[in-house]
């Protein structure tokens, strides 16, 4: 089945450092998403991507869906204490519902 | 405008029991996912229901099945627990179509023991 290849699988940073991270997969996907979940809650939204090329910006959140239609980036730009969580990439082909997820990244930022 | 709910918020159960989880969609939503998240893993898709009609369905055994209600509200039902059905078990809701986006719930964390 489809797979995402999600790295790195956790990052130590300093506040006010930029952070970066990608995801790669064996398959095409028509839509890139990116999720950030908290402790004890399900995953939040942070970008859509819908179009190969795109670039995308949310707040100091910018993601981009590769050419290929086969990777995807977020860069966070001057991170701060509640950028910590786990950053989820996930891929979609056609049906709305059925988001296929890598792994995670883990993000700790230290104040 | 009120979000996805889940209920319950933890649950135990033992190995070979049955279990019925809840989920309300987003006020408006007609479509429900569910997705299994083991611990330290990305959410895995069970199944999708529109119009109270299984849509889509992933790699998980027909012990999950599901239902979805006239109001769009939804139920994860698993039957034969196993060890590695432990997971945290969330739904989303969307409006049907590619361009719309869903919205997770807060999950249940189911133990098997």
């Amino acid at each position: 089945g489809q797979q995402l290849n999600q790295s790195p699988q956790s990052m130590f940073i300093q506040e006010g450092e930029d952070v970066s991270m990608n995801c790669t997969s064996s398959s095409i996907f028509n839509t890139w998403l990116w999720y950030k979940q908290d402790p004890g809650e399900g995953p939040v939204l942070l970008i859509a991507l819908y179009k190969a090329g795109e670039l995308t910006s949310n707040g100091r959140l910018t993601a981009q869906f590769g050419i290929t239609r086969k990777d995807s980036f977020l860069n966070i730009s001057a991170s701060i204490p509640s950028d910590v969580g786990i950053y989820f990439c996930a891929g979609r082909d056609t049906n709305a519902g059925k988001s296929t997820f890598g792994d995670g990244t883990t993000l700790t930022v230290k104040p | 405008e009120t979000g996805v709910t889940q209920s319950p918020t933890h649950l135990i159960k033992t190995r070979g029991q049955q279990v019925t989880l809840r989920c309300s969609s987003q006020s408006g939503h007609n479509t429900v996912s569910w997705y299994q998240q083991a611990l330290g893993q990305g959410p895995q898709f069970i199944f999708q229901y529109y119009r109270e009609e299984e849509n889509g369905r992933g790699n998980f055994p027909p012990r999950f099945s599901g239902l979805q209600f006239p109001n769009y509200s939804s139920e994860l039902n698993v039957n034969a627990l196993e060890l590695d059905d432990s997971a945290l078990y969330l739904c989303a809701s969307s409006l049907s179509g590619t361009v719309y986006e869903q919205y997770f719930g807060p999950g249940t964390r189911l133990t098997v023991t």
